[in-house]
């Protein structure tokens, strides 16, 4: 079955940058855009950008411009997230969500990863 | 602030029916764009409850329905039940943010 597998839970300085991994499994992985989206604790959910897996287009929300960089590895069927320069209000969960192509929703999400920005 | 607009909780007694809003703008629900729904329990990644303004993925119990009208969206719960306690997102697209995705701020429904 289709699935999204992200990498385990991160604590983090300030300043300092966090790498999530996703693993796709069950299907193409090229095929289909990967979407990152980040919840605060308590809060809704904050849609961060995406990327082509297929071309590595990439495209990131003005919220996080400079910060962030979305990767791939197609022969690891695994898409990256990394944000740089953390601060304490980025202590958030963060999911990978797939969405079809021509279809603006995400029908299949990762289980999340925490990540915690403490001194 | 949220691009959506969504009412920040809702309730109601089990059986009953209830709605959840969802506004938008010209440049997105209104642009003509379809509306999505997702309903997130606590700790658990959100779920896919609704695609297309009113389809339901497989597995989606047909107590849940959708709608959309000019620069709004609805979700519809009928016959509530106590599992259905969870927060529901709002989401689309939005050609002023040059093809951001945009969520509502979430709605939590309290089954009474």
């Amino acid at each position: 079955q289709v699935q999204l597998v992200q990498s385990g839970a991160e604590v983090k300085k300030p300043g300092a940058s966090v790498r999530v991994s996703c693993k796709a499994s069950g299907y193409t992985f090229s095929t289909y855009t990967i979407h990152w989206v980040r919840q605060a604790p308590g809060q809704r959910l904050e849609w961060m950008g995406w990327i082509n897996t297929g071309s590595g287009k990439t495209k990131y929300s003005q919220a996080f411009q400079g910060r962030l960089t979305f990767t791939r590895d197609t022969s690891a069927d695994t898409a990256y997230m990394e944000l740089s320069s953390l601060r304490s209000e980025d202590t958030a969960m963060f999911y990978c969500a797939r969405e079809s192509p021509g279809t603006f929703y995400f029908k299949t999400w990762g289980q999340g990863t925490l990540v915690t920005v403490s001194s | 602030q949220s691009v959506l607009t969504q009412p920040p909780s809702v309730s109601g007694a089990p059986g009953q029916r209830v709605t959840i809003s969802c506004t938008g703008s010209s440049s997105n629900i209104g642009a003509g764009y379809d509306v999505h729904w997702y309903q997130q329990l606590p700790g658990i990644a959100p779920k896919l409850l609704i695609y297309g303004n009113n389809n339901r993925p497989s597995g989606v119990p047909d107590r849940f329905s959708g709608s959309k009208s000019g620069t709004s969206a609805s979700l519809a719960i009928t016959g509530l039940q106590a599992e259905d306690e969870a927060h529901y997102y709002c989401q689309s697209y939005d050609i002023g943010l040059s093809g951001s995705r945009v969520f509502g701020g979430g709605t939590r429904l309290t089954v009474l």
